[in-house]
């Protein structure tokens, strides 16, 4: 039973305009959430994260959204640039789970300048 | 930049080979993780340690053993290779959990024959 799932598995936009990835998850017992972002041949690197408590986190060009009613996430990257062109992994913890992390299928972003 | 090295990082095998995978980290984390990924999937957690002499299964079911005898090293092993084995293997370490970052190496991509 996947727990956090990520629907799309690409998403094309535009150099300038806004990318929003979508994210969601079945476990209510999820305390966090991170976005990774990942290049062909290299392992995950971390972009942003959100506490359960809040409802959004902030940082330069990523905004991470969380609905907790509808166990829902979204990363909203403004504006998009072409080396922003991954896949976006969606990854959730557990508190009591010391870093454990489940992560969805990933979304392929495209910018095309 | 990450800290985290994997060895090799392109492995290619024969049926009933016995192989090892290196992890190392230099970032002193105690938490250290392995996942798998086959292509267009999600990553899964098969091995963890919170420390030395501490190792635990994950999620997915592996045929792999790890071991963790020193803080940096966290190797794992495959003792007879075969083709159900072929996919990307990827280390991880981190410090604190709790939606703090890991760290990723840059992962092992192996084929077995």
């Amino acid at each position: 039973d996947q727990q956090v799932k990520q629907n799309s598995p690409s998403l094309s936009v535009q150099e300038g305009r806004i990318s929003i990835l979508n994210c969601d998850y079945t476990n209510s017992m999820f305390d966090y959430f991170l976005w990774y972002k990942k290049y062909p041949a290299e392992g995950p690197t971390f972009l942003i994260s959100i506490s359960s408590i809040k409802d959004k986190n902030e940082d330069g060009r990523f905004t991470v959204f969380l609905n907790k009613s509808a166990k829902h996430l979204s990363l909203h990257i403004v504006p998009s640039q072409p080396g922003d062109s991954a896949v976006y992994f969606c990854a959730a913890e557990d508190s009591t789970s010391y870093g454990k992390l489940t992560f969805g299928q990933g979304t392929i972003l495209t910018v095309h300048p | 930049e990450a800290d985290i090295y994997q060895t090799p990082r392109y492995l290619v095998i024969g049926t009933g080979k016995k192989i090892t995978l290196e992890c190392s980290q230099t970032m002193g984390h105690d938490k250290m993780y392995w996942y798998q990924q086959d292509p267009g999937m999600e990553l899964h957690l098969i091995h963890y340690s919170y420390g030395v002499n501490s190792t635990e299964k994950g999620d997915l079911s592996s045929e792999s053993t790890v071991s963790r005898i020193r803080t940096e090293h966290f190797p794992l092993t495959l003792e007879s290779a075969r083709p159900s084995h072929t996919s990307q293997y990827l280390c991880a370490s981190s410090e604190y959990g709790g939606g703090t970052e890991a760290f990723f190496g840059q992962g092992t991509r192996l084929t077995v024959v």
